[in-house]
């Protein structure tokens, strides 16, 4: 069973559109995060949370905003989407704590048309 | 060999080979990790080495990592088409547990 699931796989949006990436983990941890990969850029940091609360934003635009409604659960939310904006998605999960090491889910692949 | 800003490095070897692949960083620490990321997945923990160790295996994995000079290596011995992959190092986190990877190494092993 996948211990963190990304939801959708697949995402095509239209420029302009607003769309929220899905991510639950189910190990416990406590700490989780996002990373875009694109074939520009290679895994490229963008947030992190610890405890439901922002330890870390890399992400220069405010277009990008993540929600922890519960603390297994770290979404996404992504405005105004650009073509750019086209890469995939991943959530990440560790124990919080200097050097853990991290779980990824499988993605969400968003293209903006 | 990795380095943070360098483009993807690429290796293609036939199965049964073993192969070796360097990272270089930047910053000091006491933890580097190995990552793998196969086709349309995330990447996967494969192996993490600590300054203390110098050395570590697991089965067909070998690391090493050389704190004075920063670098970190990954071999893998008598390679499998299923090891096909792009191979990520990661040095450990600075100060709130945030991993930054360099560019990769896609090995492409062929049968």
């Amino acid at each position: 069973d996948p211990k963190i699931i990304q939801k959708p796989k697949y995402l095509v949006a239209v420029t302009g559109s607003e769309k929220i990436l899905i991510c639950e983990q189910y190990l416990g941890h406590n700490a989780m995060y996002w990373y875009r990969q694109s074939a520009k850029k290679p895994l490229e940091f963008m947030f992190s949370y610890s405890y439901q609360k922002l330890m870390d934003n890399q992400t220069a635009s405010s277009r990008f905003q993540p929600q922890s409604s519960k603390k297994n659960h770290l979404d996404l939310q992504i405005t105004a989407l650009k073509p750019d904006d086209s890469a995939t998605y991943f959530c990440a999960s560790s124990q919080e704590g200097r050097n853990s090491d991290y779980t990824f889910g499988s993605g969400t692949r968003l293209l903006v048309i | 060999s990795q380095w943070g800003e360098e483009n993807l490095q690429a290796l293609s070897i036939q199965e049964g080979e073993d192969v070796t692949m360097n990272c270089s960083y930047k910053t000091y620490t006491t933890v580097v990790q190995w990552y793998r990321q196969k086709s349309g997945k995330g990447p996967a923990l494969i192996i993490l080495i600590r300054s203390n160790e110098r050395e570590k295996r697991s089965g067909r994995l070998r690391a090493t990592l050389d704190t004075s000079s920063q670098s970190s290596s990954l071999s893998i011995t008598g390679t499998l088409a299923t090891d096909t992959a792009v191979y990520f190092c990661a040095p450990g986190a600075g100060s709130f547990n945030k991993l930054t990877f360099g560019a990769g190494t896609r090995l492409a092993v062929c049968p």
